[in-house]
């Protein structure tokens, strides 16, 4: 089983849609959790953090349940720019990051 | 502006070749890393480090290695390519090793 575990979609949806993305992860000693952003062949971007009482920025809202060890990705109002994949992460008890595969999103006109 | 830089960006290599890549940051951060991407894998860890002269072995460390001798740089060597080391290589950095980690854009790296 996989540390990290992502639908990997795509999620195809249109413009305007709101949309959400899980992310179940295996070790309960896990102490932060991230979501980056990844555009096709360039570097994942940090888009932001997970705290446990959930927090927001903007449009993106993220959640994290750590008694069902999973980690959510609210999108509301999709707009085209944000087709990407999408990567959760999560920060083992020695400070190493453990990337899920990640989850892609197509948002249509 | 502060940054991380990667080069070469594009690399094609034949096997049994030593090769290096460059990874820069001019944040003066301790903690460097060094992951590879390859379809159907999230980024998987090969080596890193929290400071000068400090270095550890990542989830897929063998046949790679590195050294820091400074702040700013940990370059990856591959001592002797093999075909499985084709992949994209992300060097990142952060302030703290509890922090966030910001990306460098990558070295696409082929292995003939």
């Amino acid at each position: 089983r996989k540390e990290v575990e992502q639908d990997p979609g795509p999620f195809n949806v249109p413009e305007g849609a709101t949309v959400a993305f899980n992310c179940t992860y295996s070790n309960s000693a896990s102490q932060s959790f991230f979501w980056y952003r990844q555009d096709c062949r360039k570097e994942p971007k940090l888009l932001m953090s997970v705290y446990s009482s959930g927090n927001e920025d903007g449009r993106f809202t993220a959640q994290l349940n750590r008694a069902s060890q999973y980690i959510s990705l609210l999108i509301r109002d999709s707009k085209l720019s944000d087709s990407a994949t999408y990567l959760c992460v999560v920060m083992d008890s020695s400070y190493k990051l453990i990337f899920g595969s990640g989850t892609r999103l197509l948002v249509r006109p | 502006d502060a940054e991380i830089t990667q080069s070469p960006r594009h690399k094609i290599t034949e096997t049994g070749r030593q090769v290096t890549l460059a990874c820069h940051q001019t944040w003066n951060h301790n903690n460097m890393f060094w992951y590879r991407q390859d379809l159907g894998h999230g980024l998987r860890l090969i080596h890193y480090s929290y400071g000068v002269h400090d270095t550890n072995k990542g989830e897929v460390s063998d046949g790679y290695s590195v050294s820091r001798s400074n702040t700013e740089d940990l370059p990856l060597t591959l001592e002797s390519a093999a075909s499985s080391q084709t992949s994209v290589y992300f060097c990142a950095s952060s302030e703290s090793a509890s922090g966030s980690q910001y990306f460098g854009p990558g070295t696409r790296l082929t292995v003939t």
